[in-house]
């Protein structure tokens, strides 16, 4: 098992840009899940991919796009940066079958200044 | 929609000694998953343990059990003989048992052990 991990650790972008962050889910796991945690709070739900298609999204934005490709990996791309955008972005990955939890990664920690 | 909720932001353990973590949940679903994850300082978020509703038997892994009263919606957390790596964030989730459906977690509980 090669585990999720996420790219970039950190990352600092102004109000109004463009940011791609991205993710390699764990061999085997054909749903990956985007979530946003606030500091101090829980994840929250951003949409989740499976085999290739969005098949659920939270309540966000059409500005908070994604991606799954056929290797694992996924991108989530925010658009029109805003200040409250800041937060930890955390992928999670599992397979579809059975009752299995997430396996995250690390997560990557967005301030927009 | 399903709702989880933790109604204790912060709790703290003598280390060595049994702490208790609470979670309710609201579904209309008779079949789901509930999960209890760890996010220590360092921030990845790991499994700690899994309850499957149909199952009547309450889940236990080493040091970690849960107490599952699916009538009224509870899920807890009992941490035994607590260890000082067991300080971190604990986040109670929920998720339907449909093959792609989400999980939805609840706010964390910040557990602190004392030496």
């Amino acid at each position: 098992e090669t585990g999720v991990t996420q790219s970039p650790t950190h990352l600092i972008k102004t109000r109004g840009q463009q940011v791609t962050l991205r993710c390699s889910s764990q061999s085997g796991h054909n749903t990956v899940s985007w979530y946003q945690q606030a500091l101090g709070q829980g994840p929250q739900f951003i949409f989740q991919y499976y085999r290739e298609e969005e098949n659920g999204r939270g309540n966000f934005p059409p500005r908070f796009s994604g991606l799954q490709f056929p290797n694992y990996s996924s991108e989530l791309n925010v658009n029109a940066l805003e200040l409250d955008d800041s937060a930890l972005y955390l992928c999670a990955s599992r397979a579809v079958e059975g009752g299995a939890g997430y396996t995250f990664g690390s997560g990557t920690r967005l301030t927009v200044v | 929609a399903q709702t989880v909720t933790q109604s204790q932001p912060e709790m703290s353990v003598q280390e060595a000694e049994t702490v208790t973590l609470s979670c309710t949940y609201d579904t209309s679903e008779s079949d789901y998953y509930l999960f209890w994850y760890k996010q220590p300082p360092s921030r990845q978020m790991i499994l700690v343990i899994r309850q499957e509703a149909y199952k009547q038997q309450n889940a236990t892994e080493n040091r970690f059990s849960v107490n599952f009263q699916k009538a009224a919606k509870s899920f807890s957390l009992k941490i035994s003989d607590s260890q000082l790596g067991d300080a971190a964030m604990y986040f109670c989730a929920y998720r339907s048992a449909h093959l792609t459906s989400k999980s939805t977690f609840g706010d964390g509980t910040t557990l602190t052990v004392k030496p």
